[in-house]
This record gives C-alpha cells, sequence and structure tokens, in this order.
C-alpha cells in the first residue's frame, strides 16, 4: 500500500525552529518528486515547497523562501522540511504529497500523508 | 503568488449538476494544461480528482469532470450525490516554476 506518514509538529516559539518528516513506504520513493502543503486552521491549501526526485531541484513558495529547506534521504524512503525563523503566521498542518507521474515535480499530487499539525506561539 | 479565485461556495440538490469555476491569469491557469482539483472533507487529507485540466485518476467517479477555457478552468459534478458535499481546491503550476492553489469552494449537497 502506498502511503505517506508525516511526524515532527509540535508547539514551537516564534523564531524558533522545527525539521518536520514524511516517511513514504510502497512506491519508489527516488523516482518521484515531492512537495510539502500546509494549511492553517479553517483556511485553505497552501503550497510550501517541493524538491524532485533526485533531490536536484527545489522550490519554494515565497513566503517560505530563505526560511524553510525542503531535502529528501532516498536511502531512507523519507522527506524533510527544516523550518526556521518560524512565525505565528506558519501555523498549520503540514501535508506532504506525492507527484502523480514520474518526472513532473510541479503537476498534480495523488497521495498524501494525515498531516501534521505546526503551532507558533508564545 | 495570488491564489486563483474560486467562489466560496456552491450548492444544488441531489441529483443536479453543479460547476465550480477557477480562475487565474495567462501565468498560470491559461498558460499551462497543468491544473488538478481535490477534494477534501473536514478532518481529511485532500483527494486527487482531476489531473491535467481533465483526467480522472484511477478510481475517481466519472461523475466528475474538468475543462478549462482561457484563464478559467472548470469542475463538474453531476448527479450530484451527498457524499460530494466537501471541499473543492483548484491548482496549477505557475510560470515561475511554482505552484498554486485555489481559494477553495464548499459544495453543499441541499
Amino acid at each position: 500500500e502506498v502511503q505517506l506518514l508525516e511526524s515532527g509538529g509540535g508547539l514551537v516559539q516564534p523564531g524558533g525552529s522545527l525539521r518536520l518528516s514524511c516517511a513514504a513506504s510502497g512506491f519508489t520513493f527516488s523516482s518521484y518528486a515531492m512537495s510539502w502543503v500546509r494549511q492553517a486552521p479553517g483556511k485553505g491549501l497552501e503550497w510550501v515547497s517541493a524538491i524532485s526526485g533526485s533531490g536536484g531541484s527545489t522550490y519554494y513558495a515565497d513566503s517560505v523562501k530563505g526560511r524553510f529547506t525542503i531535502s529528501r534521504d532516498n536511502s531512507k524512503n523519507t522527506l524533510y522540511l527544516q523550518m526556521n525563523s518560524l512565525r505565528a503566521e506558519d501555523t498549520a498542518v503540514y501535508y506532504c504529497a506525492k507527484a502523480w507521474i514520474v518526472g513532473a515535480d510541479l503537476d498534480a499530487f495523488d497521495i498524501w500523508g494525515q498531516g501534521t499539525m505546526v503551532t507558533v506561539s508564545s | 503568488q495570488s491564489a486563483l479565485t474560486q467562489p466560496a461556495s456552491v450548492s444544488g440538490s441531489p441529483g443536479q449538476s453543479i460547476t465550480i469555476s477557477c480562475t487565474g491569469t495567462s501565468s498560470d491557469v491559461g498558460g499551462y494544461n497543468y491544473v488538478s482539483w481535490y477534494q477534501q472533507h473536514p478532518g481529511k487529507a485532500p483527494k486527487l480528482m482531476i489531473y491535467e485540466v481533465s483526467n480522472r485518476p484511477s478510481g475517481v467517479s466519472n461523475r466528475f469532470s474538468g475543462s478549462k477555457s482561457g484563464n478559467t478552468a472548470s469542475l463538474t459534478i453531476s448527479g450530484l450525490q451527498a457524499e460530494d458535499e466537501a471541499d473543492y481546491y483548484c491548482s496549477s503550476y505557475t510560470s515561475s516554476s511554482l505552484f498554486v492553489f485555489g481559494t477553495g469552494t464548499k459544495v453543499t449537497v441541499l
């Protein structure tokens, strides 16, 4: 079964850091681009960042560029999101999502994790 | 990197058809055939319903269909059912090698 499982969320103070992880199973992880998408409480979806299957290409939304870093370890089938200089407006459920087809970094996402909650508050 | 524009809500009676619009610009929706649609039930992760404007993933009902004209994409749900009540989001690739979601539409089955 194709599955994504996020972890690492929690409560952090403004200006703090947090690293999210997304463990993948059931597919050839290294072949597919992956993305992080977030959803603030009661709000819509916001794309955050994406990374190609090899890890050689990365993409960021303007709202997180320079503060967040996406990476992956294909030997561990795991995707990461390092979040620094966190702000209250980063509070959201963070989902990891798999590209629907090999070679399409920013197309559609066919598999999503259950999400992990990040709360930025003092 | 502004969100694509969707109506806040759309409603219909069981069996009816409804259409949700998604308006962007020539730099996103109008410029590429990388428009997709997602269904999200409360407390759940989004589910891919349409990819590349009009293609349905395996397992998605053929009651869901997508199209595009100029800078506006549309999702049509025919034969509306109670289980279709959910939030729907469009998305698109953009010319800045970025990705953007729509503002979201709440579908209510009357």
